[in-house]
């Protein structure tokens, strides 16, 4: 089954404690991203990947990094965590980018503490 | 600044009637818009897209009207079911070659029995 898979989907945590939260596709998609979702504010980028170890900064990347080593996975990492970066994170993945659709991981809840 | 936003925030509408849900973009340069839907728990799942050089598409039950004139994008649902309860997000890949696509704040649509 085509998919887009992220763990953990929930983690609760203290400020300051470095977490990755992990995405993988196995459609062998070009295109990776991520976003968090607020209240109020929608969807917003926070980096991209174009194609492995590509990568380039979204709308909101202060605070957060990524890596694209291999093509299917595309990892967050909260270097050090602060209660700002409290949300819900979907990571998304396309064949290409602007001409098809993204297809959405189910989403990580982090709550910083 | 670039924003792609919703006229309504929550859209109620019984059961069998159709549904229009609104979305006004600002760059006039985007070429590839996209619908999501999105229900509680998941990830936003892709209703139907549609690219710049056309102004209607259809799908199962579904329509995208493009007026680029205005700058406006709607998805038209018709004989709504509950099953169509969530929040639907319209979404515009900006302009070619900027690798980012930009979100709505998302619309709830309610069903009513």
């Amino acid at each position: 089954e085509a998919q887009v898979t992220q763990n953990p989907r929930y983690l609760i945590t203290v400020t300051g404690k470095k977490l990755t939260v992990t995405c993988s596709q196995n459609m062998n998609h070009e295109y990776m991203s991520w976003y968090r979702q607020d209240p109020g504010l929608g969807l917003r980028q926070i980096y991209y990947s174009m194609n492995v170890e590509v990568t380039d900064k979204g709308d909101v990347p202060e605070g957060y990094k990524v890596s694209r080593k291999e093509k299917r996975n595309f990892p967050l990492i909260l270097e050090s965590p602060s209660p700002n970066q409290t949300s819900l994170y979907f990571c998304a993945s396309s064949l290409v980018q602007g001409a098809e659709p993204q297809h959405f991981g189910d989403g990580t809840r982090l709550s910083i503490l | 600044g670039e924003s792609v936003g919703l006229h309504l925030p929550t859209l109620s509408v019984q059961e069998g009637d159709n549904s229009i849900i609104n979305c006004a973009y600002s760059n006039s340069a985007s070429d590839y818009f996209i619908w999501y839907k999105q229900e509680s728990g998941k990830g936003p799942q892709f209703i139907i897209d549609i690219r710049s050089n056309m102004d209607k598409r259809q799908g199962q039950r579904v329509t995208v009207l493009l007026n680029k004139t205005v700058k406006h994008l709607s998805l038209q649902i018709a004989a709504t079911q509950p099953g169509d309860s969530a929040v639907y997000f319209c979404a515009e890949n900006g302009a070619s070659g900027t690798y980012k696509y930009i979100f709505g704040t998302g619309t709830r649509l309610k069903v009513l029995a």
